[in-house]
């Protein structure tokens, strides 16, 4: 059980256009998903948390306009880089939690964006 | 603000041995909690274990258990019997509550090879 999943897994695309990832937790509801970011070999950074039904509360430093997030349901949340430069190319991870999850989270595998 | 340092940023161990993972944070919550993350080439996030702040005892898992010294702020990683697929970076992380959510905040991570 507890299991995320991210789509896509790999994304190129053209500077100036939005991309879209979406986070979906298969086999639970989950109150809390939140959106990381890790650059090749460094740690992760928490960009967002977002709960079902509410605004996302940014971390320091991310640009919300930037990064939308919308968590529509339970069990998916959506991450948007509008206007997408080379600068954002990174890996980008989310994780979820449920009520029952004794405060852990589950991590997404995770989706590769490259921005030509 | 909490912060975790990992004060090693590679170490190497041969199969079957012992190493062992250094952490230290500093936060002045008191009840809180402490993770080690493994981050195989894969790069998908998997729990190695979890400690409770106010738990004396040190969590056990199989083949990992951690030294947890809440007056020094430390939670070590120990690996016992050294497996090829231990192979990873490891990240320490702890668990502080703002605004009702559960944020971790990761350390800078340890990438460990395990040698035939």
């Amino acid at each position: 059980g507890a299991v995320v999943s991210q789509h896509p897994s790999r994304v190129i695309c053209k500077s100036g256009t939005s991309v879209k990832i979406e986070c979906r937790s298969l086999d639970f509801q989950a109150t809390t998903m939140f959106w990381y970011r890790q650059f090749p070999k460094k740690s992760l950074m928490l960009m967002a948390t977002s709960n079902e039904g509410s605004k996302a509360t940014y971390e320091q430093g991310v640009e919300k306009d930037k990064f939308l997030i919308n968590h529509a349901s339970l069990t998916l949340s959506t991450l948007t880089v509008t206007s997408a430069h080379p600068e954002d190319s990174s890996f980008y991870i989310c994780s979820a939690t449920e009520s029952s999850s004794y405060n852990e989270q589950f991590f997404g595998p995770g989706t590769r964006l490259t921005v030509l | 603000a909490q912060t975790v340092t990992q004060s090693q940023p590679e170490m190497s161990v041969q199969e079957a041995e012992t190493v062992t993972l250094s952490c230290t944070y500093d936060t002045s919550e008191n009840n809180y909690y402490l993770f080690w993350y493994k981050q195989p080439p894969s790069r998908q996030m998997i729990l190695v274990i979890r400690q409770e702040a106010y738990k004396q005892q040190n969590a056990t898992e199989n083949r990992f258990s951690v030294n947890f010294q809440k007056a020094a702020k430390s939670f070590s990683l120990k690996i016992s019997d050294s497996q090829l697929g231990d192979t990873a970076m490891y990240f320490c992380a702890f668990m502080k509550t703002q605004g009702g959510s559960e944020k971790l905040v990761f350390g800078k991570g340890t990438k460990l090879t395990v040698n035939p």
